[in-house]
């Protein structure tokens, strides 16, 4: 199976700040790569697929980027609702479908 | 609007079966594929499995390959995952989560149900 990990496990941050996840795949994936959302008690929410592609709906302050084996999700400016876990995804290697451990990110 | 609507809680004993639900709306159920993804209590996601409604293809993560059975009946719109006997690692969260129609050869999962909590205690 593809490994993911994500760096840091966890992030204390305040409110305006930038906000850079990476994630890494132990293997090339290519583009292949979904960030998911989620906060407490909530499902998972869909914010980017294929490493870059901003889903509809998605704030611009939301933005991914990578491709091969790393990978990070960026927030621009963190508002209050951005207070959750994240995920990365590797979409690629089917049916061998994996996610990261996840990046928590909280406030400061 | 899209929804998948999940059944509601279940605390099972265990050894007993179990088959939980995940209806669509809003949408053509038969032609998108529906995938389960499993949360254990302060843990990650994990990708179970997943079914084609149109034609009950099913594949499932080599980790979930004999542990569950996935099925859907697209005439009601629904997805299931069943258990014939549970065990108290089985206590999780379970997700259903539509794929992306639009990316392509990949699998992404763009809408997600609300959960349905498993608690297998004796």
């Amino acid at each position: 199976d593809i490994q993911m990990t994500q760096s840091p496990s966890s992030v204390s941050a305040s409110v305006g700040d930038r906000v850079t996840i990476t994630c890494r795949a132990s293997q090339t994936i290519g583009t292949c790569l979904a960030w998911y959302q989620q906060k407490p008690g909530k499902a998972p929410q869909f914010l980017i697929y294929a490493a870059s592609t901003l889903q509809s709906g998605v704030p611009s302050r939301f933005s991914g980027s990578g491709s091969g084996t790393d990978f990070t999700l960026t927030i621009s400016s963190l508002q209050p609702e951005d207070f959750a876990t994240y995920y990365c995804q590797q979409a690629c290697s089917f049916p061998r479908i994996t996610f990261g451990p996840g990046t928590k990110v909280d406030i400061k | 609007e899209v929804q998948l609507v999940q059944s509601g809680a279940e605390v099972k004993k265990p050894g007993e079966s179990l088959k939980i639900s995940c209806k669509g709306f809003g949408y053509n159920f038969a032609i998108y594929w529906i995938a389960w993804v499993r949360q254990m209590p302060g843990k990650g996601l994990e990708w179970m499995g997943i079914i084609y409604p149109g034609d009950s293809d099913t594949r499932y993560s080599p980790s979930f390959q004999g542990q569950v059975t996935i099925s859907a009946d697209k005439s009601i719109s629904t997805a299931y995952l069943q258990w014939s006997s549970l065990k108290a690692s089985d206590t999780a969260i379970y997700y259903c989560a539509r794929r992306l129609i639009s990316g392509g050869s990949a699998w992404y999962f763009d809408d997600w149900g609300q959960g349905t909590l498993v608690t297998v205690s004796s």
